[in-house]
């Protein structure tokens, strides 16, 4: 069975450090596209980040140079390391596995495969 | 950057009911747009890519429609297990900054 299981999220105070864990499984996850995306109480979904199967990273401006996201193929894993927190960051973080479909001979970009988040509080 | 912006932003409809949700971008993404379903406690669900191709394993009382700016998901009959949350996503733009719209909540009345 293809699945991503989070873990890792917590409570922890405004400016300090925590490391999210993504664990893959059912499929070959050297050779998909990563990212995560998270969703703040109330509102909707925001993507996070992206690492390519090169190793290649990408971040919005919100977290671009406090979040590091990185993978260790050999273990499965896709990781966040997120730093200078926020109290606008708590949110339940999702990884995610991006894949190409092609119909009609165009290529389509997807998210296909979620995991069930793990939640992160930033508060004093 | 492109922007999604989806409406209804919350919707009550009952058992049974034919249900639409429109998603609009400011500016034309050809066909490069996904559906997702999201449920309290679970990972959002792929349900439609490339504005109407179903995902497998999605219901086909699912159906989405468009290309361009506007853009429409479908529930023909709606089922109890359907009341949940829609995204629309745009997939025209990598890397996907600010892709998503605002969701759309769907009820029981």
């Amino acid at each position: 069975e293809v699945q991503l299981v989070e873990s890792g999220g917590g409570l922890v105070q405004p400016g300090g450090s925590l490391r999210l864990s993504c664990a893959a499984s059912g499929f070959t996850f050297s050779s998909y596209d990563m990212h995560w995306v998270r969703q703040v109480p109330g509102k909707g979904l925001e993507w996070v980040s992206t690492i390519g199967t090169s190793g290649d990273t990408y971040y919005p401006g919100s977290v671009k140079g406090r979040f590091t996201i990185s993978r260790e193929n050999a273990k499965n894993s896709l990781y966040l390391q997120m730093n200078s927190l926020r109290a606008g960051d708590t949110a339940v973080y999702y990884c995610a596995r991006g894949d190409q479909l092609v119909r009609n001979y165009f290529y389509y970009y997807i998210l296909d495969v979620w995991g069930q988040g793990t939640t992160v509080t930033v508060s004093s | 950057d492109i922007q999604m912006t989806q409406s209804p932003s919350s919707l009550s409809a009952s058992v049974g009911d034919r249900v639409t949700i429109t998603c609009r971008a400011s500016q034309s993404i050809s066909r490069y747009l996904n559906w997702f379903q999201h449920k309290p406690g679970k990972g959002p669900k792929l349900l439609i890519y490339a504005a109407s191709s179903l995902q497998s394993g999605v219901p086909s009382r699912f159906s989405g429609s468009g290309s361009g700016t506007d853009f429409t998901l479908t529930i023909s009959s709606l089922q109890p297990e359907d009341f949940a949350t829609y995204y629309c996503q745009q997939s025209y733009s990598n890397p996907p900054e600010n892709s998503f719209g605002q969701g759309t909540k769907l009820e029981i009345k």
